[in-house]
């Protein structure tokens, strides 16, 4: 069962344009939202993550937008740039799981044409 | 600068080989945790170890166990590998409840396994 639904699978962009990314989750417990970015070759490694007592977060280029009522929360690259180009993972854990188990969604593989 | 290491980036093994597959991290997180990677699939768990010994299963652990006898080393184990095993294996830690960066995942770069 999918908890986390993630789209598009992939999604090409011109330098300098903005790049989104949409996740959907099903389990009102979760509480803990963040995004992950993995380079070719490279594991993983944590972005920008979001709690659900804010409706969007802004680091730099990169910010994570949230709502609660629809359950969906989506990431938006702004002047995307080629260095960019990576595959982007969103996730959701619930912070009373003491393992902090994270779900992830399937993956968004981006493109930044220069 | 490497925190989460996994010793082997690619394998080829045969139909019933059994596989051992290591994660050594330097952190000393209390977390630890496997993953596989498919296209199209994400990320989905195998196995976490929350404590030295101590297992629980994730969302897919069939065909797979894991062992922990020490805290920094974490080992995925392929009892009798098939085919549909070929796949990217992911290695993470995270420290322990309470900690600074509790629910933070470090991954180390990934074994490909290929099962021929």
């Amino acid at each position: 069962q999918q908890q986390v639904k993630q789209s598009p699978q992939s999604l090409i962009v011109q330098k300098g344009g903005i790049s989104i990314i949409n996740c959907a989750y099903e389990n009102t417990a979760f509480d803990y939202f963040p995004w992950y970015q993995q380079f070719p070759g490279k594991g993983p490694a944590l972005l920008i993550a979001i709690r659900p007592d804010v409706s969007e977060k802004k680091e730099g280029r990169f910010t994570i937008s949230f709502n609660k009522s629809a359950k969906q929360f989506s990431l938006h690259i702004m002047d995307s740039q080629p260095g960019d180009s990576a595959t982007y993972f969103c996730a959701a854990s619930n912070r009373r799981d003491s393992s902090y188990k994270l779900i992830f969604g399937s993956g968004t593989r981006l493109l930044v044409r220069p | 600068d490497v925190k989460v290491t996994q010793s082997s980036r690619y394998l080829v093994k045969r139909t019933g080989e059994k596989v051992f597959l290591e994660c050594v991290q330097d952190m000393d997180h209390e977390n630890m945790f496997w993953y596989r990677q498919d296209p199209g699939l994400g990320l989905r768990l195998i196995y976490f170890s929350y404590d030295v010994k101590m297992k629980e299963k994730g969302d897919i652990p069939e065909g797979y166990s894991v062992s922990r006898e020490k805290k920094e080393r974490f080992s995925l184990i392929l009892e009798s590998a098939s085919t549909n095993q070929t796949s990217m294996y992911l290695c993470a830690s995270s420290p322990g409840q309470g900690s600074s960066g509790a629910n933070v995942l470090t991954f180390g770069a990934g074994s490909r396994l290929t099962v021929l």
